[in-house]
C-alpha cells in the first residue's frame, strides 16, 4: 500500500523556472526521503530529512517537512530539461522499510 | 563506482513458466529490497533481507513468489507460475542502515512480461 500521495501528479515548466512537489502521508515517520526516476531506469535517491528536521538544501533541491500536517514539500530551483523524470517521495517508519508515494511527472521543455 | 547490478533487463515470457531474476547488491550492503512497479499500483515492498535473513515478505504473494539470498552477494526473485498479472518491473535495491537512516540504491530493473 502506498503511504504518500504526492501533487500534482504531473507538472510542466519552462527552464529556468522553480518546480514544486507536495507529499503527504498518514503515519509517523522516521524520515523522508525524495527520489527522482528517469524514464525506464531504476529510482536515484536524492535528499533525506529527519523527522526532527524542518528544511533541508543539496544543490538546486530544497525540501520542508512539517510532520504536524504529514506533508513534504521539494523545490527545484532554475529547472533544466535534465530534471525531467518522476518524483517519488518516500517515508520510512520503524524498520528501515521504505513506502512510496504516487509520483509527480515532471516534464522541463527548453 | 558502486552500483546494485540485475539480470535479465528484460524477460518476456508464456504464462506458466518460472521465471528467476537476479540482484546483486552493493558491496557491503546488509539490506536487500524487492519492489514491483506497475501503471496501477506504483512501487510495491514486496520483501527484504538484512544480513541474508528475510525481515519481512508480506508484500509477495506466497504461493507463486519466492525470494531468497544464497549469499551476500545474490538475491533471487522467483515466480512459479508465472500469469500476465505479473507483468511489471522488479527493482532490486540495496542499503546499509545508520542512525540518521538508510538510503537505498535501486538497480536498473528486470522489465517482465509474462503473456
Amino acid at each position: 500500500s502506498q503511504q504518500g500521495e504526492e501533487d500534482p501528479q504531473a507538472l510542466s515548466i519552462q527552464e529556468g523556472e522553480n518546480a514544486t512537489m507536495n507529499c503527504s502521508y498518514k503515519t509517523s515517520i522516521n524520515n523522508l526521503q525524495w527520489y527522482r526516476q528517469n524514464s525506464g531506469r531504476g529510482l536515484v535517491h536524492l535528499i533525506l530529512i529527519r523527522s526532527n528536521e524542518r528544511e533541508k538544501h543539496s544543490g538546486r533541491l530544497r525540501v520542508t517537512l512539517d510532520t504536524s500536517k504529514k506533508s513534504s514539500s521539494l523545490l527545484i530551483t532554475a529547472s533544466r530539461a535534465a530534471d525531467t523524470a518522476s518524483y517519488f517521495c518516500a517515508t520510512m517508519g520503524g524498520g528501515n522499510k521504505l513506502t512510496f508515494g504516487t509520483g509527480t511527472q515532471l516534464k522541463v521543455e527548453l | 563506482d558502486a552500483r546494485v547490478t540485475q539480470t535479465p533487463r528484460h524477460k518476456v515470457t508464456e504464462m506458466g513458466q518460472e521465471v528467476t531474476m537476479r540482484c546483486q547488491p552493493i558491496l557491503g550492503h546488509n539490506t536487500v529490497f524487492w519492489y514491483r512497479q506497475t501503471m496501477m499500483q506504483g512501487l510495491e515492498l514486496l520483501a527484504y533481507f538484512r544480513n541474508r535473513a528475510p525481515l519481512d515478505d508480506s508484500g509477495m504473494p506466497k504461493d507463486r513468489f519466492s525470494a531468497e539470498m544464497p549469499d551476500a552477494t545474490l538475491a533471487t526473485l522467483k515466480i512459479q507460475p508465472s500469469e500476465p498479472r505479473d507483468s511489471a518491473v522488479y527493482f532490486c535495491a540495496s542499503g546499509l542502515p545508520t542512525p540518521g537512516g538508510e538510503t537505498q540504491y535501486f538497480g536498473p530493473g528486470t522489465r517482465l512480461l509474462v503473456l
